[in-house]
């Protein structure tokens, strides 16, 4: 059975802090990964990483992954209040014929302060 | 603005109502999702159509029934749920398979009475 972990489940920080967030992930027969906000009801895409090592980046998010460690990190940069929301990473793969399905994490709660 | 939408955006029931949910995305997508997030669980996949053919049941029960008339509109049918399946419930659309991104729609929040 597919499985992703993210951690940590919540975290707090200060205005213009960084942070790291990390997801790590068993599937079968891997094709994507994928990370989400989710600030109150629809989460909306952010990234979604096929290869090893090759970093995405948007303004003050950026991630990457490790196909051999099995795992992502999201990195966001002088966080601001507009960062707080629910981070979510999701992965596809062949398991069992199916094409379609995502698995995601349990999400990370960030919360940033003033 | 999302281009997936969903009615009603909140929703109360008795366990002996029946009820719909409805989706329609604006993106010319052929694949449309079904997914069940509960407080502290992660989001979980319910229904997958692809081109109107359903291709995945995630073992969801039979008190939900979906609907897919075409690649735009998709359709989940409540009837006898129970309080355990108030949850926020969120269709998503996305190109063709799912090494494209899921584009969500705002949800439904539904209540079981």
């Amino acid at each position: 059975e597919d499985k992703v972990v993210q951690s940590p489940l919540s975290l707090v920080v200060h205005e213009g802090d960084t942070v790291t967030l990390n997801c790590s992930y068993e599937v079968t027969n891997f094709r994507s990964l994928l990370w989400y906000k989710q600030e109150k009801k629809a989460p909306t895409f952010l990234f979604m990483l096929t290869s090893s090592g090759i970093e995405k980046k948007s303004g003050r998010l950026s991630s990457i992954l490790d196909k051999k460690e099995l795992f992502s990190i999201l990195n966001i940069t002088a966080t601001q209040t507009g960062d707080s929301a629910i981070y979510l990473c999701a992965v596809s793969g062949d398991s069992g014929g199916s094409n379609y399905k995502l698995t995601f994490g349990k999400g990370t709660l960030l919360t940033v302060n003033p | 603005e999302t281009g997936v939408t969903q009615t009603p955006r909140h929703l109360v029931m008795g366990m002996t109502n029946k009820k719909s949910l409805k989706c329609e995305q604006h993106l010319g997508h052929n694949a449309m999702y079904w997914y069940k997030q509960s407080a502290k669980k992660p989001l979980e996949l319910m229904f997958v159509y692809n081109f109107k053919e359903q291709t995945e049941n995630n073992s969801v029960p039979s008190r939900f029934s979906p609907e897919c008339p075409n690649s735009s509109h998709l359709f989940l049918h409540l009837h006898t749920l129970q309080p355990e399946d108030s949850a926020l419930y969120l269709c998503a659309s996305s190109q063709e398979t799912v090494s494209y991104e899921q584009y969500f729609g705002p949800g439904t929040r539904l209540t079981v009475t």
